[in-house]
């Protein structure tokens, strides 16, 4: 089992709908959890990070992290053909960060 | 405040070739890590620098990739000689702290032929 189990997509949603990214855990000891949004032929940047359990929210995006189900979730609402991106989870215990694959996302005007 | 550079943005060699890519990381961020990122695939790490001194090479395929970071700012990824599942986009991030928050550069996307 792999430490970090994204789903590739592609996933393809109109605009303004509402979009839930997701990804699943193996290793209790991750601590941090972020989402990063990668562009094409750009680096990953960093959108949000969470530290343990909980909800976090940053204008129309919302991390949630669900520890005892080692599942961690975004929400985008109102999605905005500009969010057209890789989403790449990512985790660590504080020494490195483990990412996941990344989820093509496609926002369809 | 700048980002992480890199250079070249882009290289082709042929394999058993040798290739060097370099960082500049963010000033101030004593944490340096070097990522290969295959197509399709999420950043894997290939080597993190605290500083001057390596922390972690674990993933680092050592007889054939090496690393330096040069008075804890600049570094430099060689590949000597390249094979063809070395074709990826190799990217240099930077952190005040270790494993929160990185900052990546654009990366060097690299094609072995």
């Amino acid at each position: 089992q792999k430490e970090v189990e994204q789903d590739p997509g592609p996933l393809s949603v109109p605009e303004g709908a509402i979009v839930s990214l997701n990804c699943t855990y193996s290793n209790s000891a991750f601590q941090y959890f972020m989402w990063y949004r990668q562009y094409s032929r750009k680096g990953p940047e960093l959108l949000m990070y969470t530290y343990s359990s909980g909800n976090k929210e940053d204008g129309r995006f919302t991390a949630q992290v669900d520890k005892s189900s080692k599942y961690i979730s975004l929400f985008i609402r109102d999605s905005q053909p500009s969010d057209s991106a890789t989403y790449l989870c990512a985790m660590s215990a504080l020494d490195k960060i483990i990412f996941g694959k990344g989820t093509r996302l496609h926002i369809l005007p | 405040e700048a980002g992480v550079a890199q250079s070249p943005r882009y290289k082709i060699i042929e394999k058993r070739q040798s290739v060097a890519f370099w960082c500049n990381p963010i000033s101030g961020h004593a944490t340096l890590y070097w990522y290969q990122q295959i197509l399709g695939q999420g950043p894997k790490l290939l080597i993190q620098f605290q500083n001057n001194g390596v922390v972690d090479d674990s993933q680092l395929p050592k007889d054939r990739f090496s690393a330096e970071r040069l008075k804890g700012v600049d570094s430099t990824l060689k590949i000597q000689p390249a094979k063809l599942e070395d074709s990826a986009v190799y990217l240099c991030a930077s952190s005040l702290e270790t494993g929160i928050g990185y900052t990546f550069g654009s990366g060097t996307r690299l094609t072995v032929v």
